[in-house]
């Protein structure tokens, strides 16, 4: 059974840089085709996308954050993580790390919680 | 890009209940169309996928239609674990997400 799990700060400061990562557990990062996403839910809010990548390196980015986001993968530790830079008050949300199966996302991280505030 | 509307935003409804939602997407998404399931506190649950392909383990009392713009979910009869919200997904272009239908108790 594949479990993720996000990790990282729970608190970033305006202007600062977002970083999160994502364990993957249960089987191998690099095993099947899947892609792995990052979606983010602010508080009461819907789901939104934000990117996905291959464990080959390949991405894609929402357009609407992709000037502000990266994401990279270690098959080694088998995890994948989000960089979202300049940060402000409206990047406050429950983020979460998906498994992606050709865009559907069938496992999920419990999500975690980032707060953007000075 | 495509954008997703959602209706009713939210939904009364006893068990038992026989529950439609509706969505729609701004152009035509042929059926690559999928239904979440979300609770409070927790992530979301896959529930359909491809307009009307029901996900393993899922049950048949969830089912999916619709293909272009249009798509409904139905829950044939409500049971107490299905008061949930529900997204619609679209994968035809990126990935977007409906605004979500709460389905309450009434």
């Amino acid at each position: 059974q594949v479990q993720l799990q996000e990790s990282g700060p729970g608190l970033v400061k305006p202007s600062q840089t977002l970083s999160l990562t994502c364990t993957v557990s249960g089987g191998s990062i690099s095993s099947g085709s899947y892609y792995w996403s990052w979606i983010r839910q602010p508080a009461g809010k819907g789901l939104e996308w934000i990117g996905r990548i291959y464990t080959s390196g390949s991405t894609n980015y929402n357009p609407s954050l992709k000037s502000r986001v990266t994401i990279s993968v270690d098959t080694s530790k088998n995890q994948f993580s989000l960089k979202l830079s300049s940060v402000t008050a409206a990047d406050t949300a429950v983020y979460y790390c998906a498994r992606d199966r050709r865009r559907l996302f069938d496992y999920w991280g419990q999500g975690t919680l980032v707060t953007v505030s000075s | 890009d495509i954008q997703m509307t959602q209706s009713p935003s939210t939904l009364s409804a006893s068990v038992g209940d026989r529950v439609t939602i509706t969505c729609r997407a701004s152009q035509s998404i042929s059926s690559w169309l999928a239904w979440y399931q979300q609770k409070p506190g927790k992530a979301p649950k896959l529930l359909i996928y491809k307009a009307s392909s029901l996900e393993s383990g899922v049950p048949s009392r969830f089912s999916g239609s619709g293909s272009g713009t249009e798509f409904t979910l139905t829950i044939s009869s409500l049971q107490p674990d299905d008061f949930a919200t529900y997204y619609c997904q679209q994968y035809n272009s990126y990935v977007t997400f409906g605004p979500g239908t709460k389905v309450d108790i009434k």
